[in-house]
């Protein structure tokens, strides 16, 4: 079936950078965008943005431009998202999810990853 | 952007009543493009309802989603244990994407 698996947790320094990847499988990774939504601890679900896997083409939302990288790789099947000059503020699980447009509802979504950025 | 206003931010309930959930939208979702998502502890996201009122593959018919414009309501008819968990509406129709703050379901 269709899934996405991320990778694991990351603690990180503030001041760090962190790169999460989410890897697809079950469907043809170029056919769909991928998503990534951010959810900080007790807190609700944050847009961040999405990659055109076919294309490479992105789109950061505003707050984190400058700050957000969003790639993949088409041979593994893979998208990618590195959060530089992390602050406590960036503490939060990361999710990534699938959508067959940009503007489309998720489905599915990844298990999430924990990033905690603490001194 | 859109920022979305999702009410009760709590509803206690028993198992076997009715659920109503609001998201009000700041201005009107284009097209009516709106999804609700259910949320248990520790798990991701799992959509229930697209477009307004479309129920994802898999989703029992107890859970309803109507409105347009700028108000959205997602209704469960009757509660199952299973349904006790957290809501978020998302709006997909202008860019960029935003979700609505949450409402926690919860049993009473």
């Amino acid at each position: 079936q269709e899934q996405l698996m991320q990778s694991g947790a990351e603690v990180k320094k503030p001041g760090a950078s962190v790169k999460v990847s989410c890897k697809a499988s079950g469907y043809t990774f170029t056919g769909y965008y991928i998503h990534w939504v951010r959810q900080a601890p007790g807190q609700g679900l944050e847009n961040m943005g999405w990659i055109n896997p076919h294309s490479g083409d992105t789109k950061i939302v505003q707050r984190f431009q400058g700050r957000v990288i969003m790639t993949r790789d088409t041979s593994t099947s893979t998208a990618y998202m590195e959060l530089s000059r992390l602050t406590s503020d960036d503490t939060a699980v990361y999710y990534c999810g699938r959508s067959p447009i940009a503007a489309a509802e998720i489905d599915p979504w990844g298990q999430g990853t924990l990033v905690t950025v603490s001194s | 952007e859109i920022v979305l206003t999702q009410s009760p931010g709590t509803l206690s309930l028993s198992p076997g009543e009715r659920a109503t959930l609001s998201c009000r939208a700041s201005q009107s979702v284009s097209l009516n493009y709106l999804a609700w998502y259910q949320q248990k502890p520790g798990q991701a996201p799992r959509l229930l309802i697209y477009d307004a009122s479309s129920r994802a593959t898999g989703i029992p018919d107890r859970f309803r989603g109507s409105g347009s414009g700028t108000d959205f309501t997602l209704t469960i008819s009757r509660l199952e244990p299973e349904d006790f968990a957290v809501y978020y509406c998302h709006q997909y129709g202008n860019s960029p994407g935003t979700f609505g703050q949450g409402t926690k379901v919860e049993i009473k």
